[in-house]
C-alpha cells in the first residue's frame, strides 16, 4: 500500500516556467524525500527534508513541509527539458521504512 | 563510487515459468531493498535486509516469492512460478545508516519482467 498521494498526477509546462508538485501523507514521519525517476532508469534521490525542517533548497529546487496538514511541495524553477522525468516523494517510517507516493509525471516542453 | 547493480534489465517469460533478478549494492551498504514497481506508481517495498537478515519481508508474496542475501552483500529475488500480474519493474536499493542516518537510498536501474 502506498502512503501518500500526490497532486497533479501529470504536469505540462514550457521551458523555463516553474513546476510545483505536492504531497500528502497520513501518518507521522520522520523525514519527506523527493527522488526523481526518468524513463527506464532508477530513481535518483534529489533532497530530503526533516520532519523539525519547514522548508529546505538545493539549487533549483526548493521542498516545503508542513506536518500539521500532512503535506509537502516540491518547487522547481527555471525548468529545462532535462527535468522530464517522475517526481515521487518518500516518507520514512521508523528508522528505515521509505514509503513512496504514486508520483507526478512532469513534462518540459521547449 | 559504483552504484547499484542489477541484472537482467528486461526479462521476458511465459506464466508458471520461474524467474530471478540479480543485485549488487553499494559496496559497504548494509541494508538492501527489493521493492516492486508497477506501471503508474510509486515503488512498494517488498523486502528489507539489514546483512544476511530479513527484517521486514511483511510485504512479500511468501507463496511464490523468495529472496536471499546469502553472504551480506549480494541478493537474489526469485518467483516461482510466475503469474500474468508479476510484471512490473523490480528495485533494488541499498543504503548505509553510517553514511546517510536519514536513509538516503540509492536505487538500481531496475529489472523489467514481462510475463506473457
Amino acid at each position: 500500500s502506498q502512503q501518500g498521494e500526490e497532486d497533479p498526477q501529470a504536469l505540462s509546462i514550457q521551458e523555463g516556467e516553474n513546476a510545483t508538485m505536492n504531497c500528502s501523507y497520513k501518518t507521522s514521519i520522520n523525514n519527506l524525500q523527493w527522488y526523481r525517476q526518468n524513463s527506464g532508469r532508477g530513481l535518483v534521490h534529489l533532497i530530503l527534508i526533516r520532519s523539525n525542517e519547514r522548508e529546505k533548497h538545493s539549487g533549483r529546487l526548493r521542498v516545503t513541509l508542513d506536518t500539521s496538514k500532512k503535506s509537502s511541495s516540491l518547487l522547481i524553477t527555471a525548468s529545462r527539458a532535462a527535468d522530464t522525468a517522475s517526481y515521487f516523494c518518500a516518507t520514512l517510517q521508523g528508522a528505515q521504512k521509505l514509503v513512496f507516493g504514486q508520483g507526478t509525471r512532469l513534462t518540459i516542453n521547449p | 563510487e559504483a552504484g547499484v547493480v542489477q541484472s537482467p534489465r528486461y526479462k521476458i517469460i511465459e506464466k508458471k515459468q520461474p524467474v530471478a533478478f540479480w543485485c549488487n549494492p553499494i559496496s559497504g551498504h548494509n541494508t538492501l531493498y527489493w521493492y516492486l514497481q508497477n506501471l503508474g506508481q510509486g515503488p512498494e517495498l517488498l523486502i528489507r535486509y539489514e546483512n544476511e537478515e530479513a527484517v521486514d519481508d511483511s510485504q512479500l508474496p511468501k507463496d511464490r516469492f523468495s529472496a536471499e542475501r546469502l553472504k551480506g552483500v549480494d541478493s537474489t529475488l526469485k518467483i516461482q512460478p510466475a503469474e500474468l500480474g508479476d510484471s512490473a519493474v523490480y528495485l533494488c536499493a541499498s543504503s548505509s545508516p553510517d553514511r546517510s542516518p536519514y536513509n538516503e537510498q540509492f536505487f538500481g536501474p531496475g529489472t523489467r519482467l514481462t510475463v506473457l
